[in-house]
């Protein structure tokens, strides 16, 4: 079976903080895909990223950076130097093993205050 | 480029009644799949569409339906509605079945009570 465990429900961060948000997953597949999306409070699901099982580097864009370890089955996400905006929910997903639907955790709502 | 587009944005409905939700693709977009997000939960597929046809199910009853049509809309039916329904419906399109390059819509919010 396949699942996304993200633990934690809720974070609260002063800006400037630096936050992780953790992402476990469960694939028996060798090949997979793991995402992340920000569902800011209108509701649409923004990308941020896609990942494939092969591509094991760790990627930064900005302040945000993702931490890929198949060892822990992790993918967790940090935001650096966070800010007001970019408060919302954050949305870990794995495309299942037939390539055509999106897995999601549960999600974790971060709150940045100023 | 138009991205995702859904309507209506809010919908409020009676137990028993049937809703139609609508949903266009991105430009180029060709393939469309069905969320339903209950609130406080992570979206769950329901189904995706691709040449017209249901390619592949989530697990939701017979209640759900769906179409698309030869321009790539869908809507998405849902009869005998229960207030467990009540969710933000979200739609996705990608090309070719592959949701590796999904892009999702605003989503329509339906309250049944």
């Amino acid at each position: 079976a396949q699942k996304v465990t993200q633990a934690q429900t809720e974070i609260s961060v002063v800006e400037k903080e630096d936050v992780t948000l953790d992402c476990v997953y469960e694939t028996r597949d060798t090949t997979y895909y793991l995402f992340w999306y920000k569902q800011p409070p209108s509701g649409e699901l923004v990308f941020l990223i896609r990942r494939n099982s092969f591509d094991e580097q760790n990627e930064i864009s900005g302040r945000y950076s993702w931490n890929f370890q198949k060892s822990t089955s992790s993918f967790n996400f940090t935001i650096t130097a966070s800010q007001v905006v970019d408060s919302a929910v954050y949305f870990c997903a794995l495309l299942n093993q037939a390539g055509t639907a999106l897995i999601f955790g549960k999600g974790t709502t971060l709150s940045v205050s100023s | 480029d138009a991205g995702v587009t859904q309507s209506p944005t809010h919908l409020i409905k009676t137990r028993g009644q049937q809703v139609t939700l609508r949903c266009s693709p991105k430009s180029g977009h060709d393939t469309v799949s069905w969320y339903q997000q209950a609130l406080g939960q992570g979206p769950q597929f329901i189904f995706q569409y691709y040449e017209e046809e249901e390619r592949q199910r989530g697990n939701f009853p017979d209640r759900f339906s769906g179409h698309q049509f030869p321009n790539y809309s869908s809507e998405l039916n849902v009869n005998a509605l229960l207030l467990g329904d009540s969710a933000l419906y979200l739609c996705a399109s990608s090309w070719r079945l592959q949701d590796t390059e999904a892009f999702f819509g605003q989503g329509t919010r339906l309250t049944v009570v």
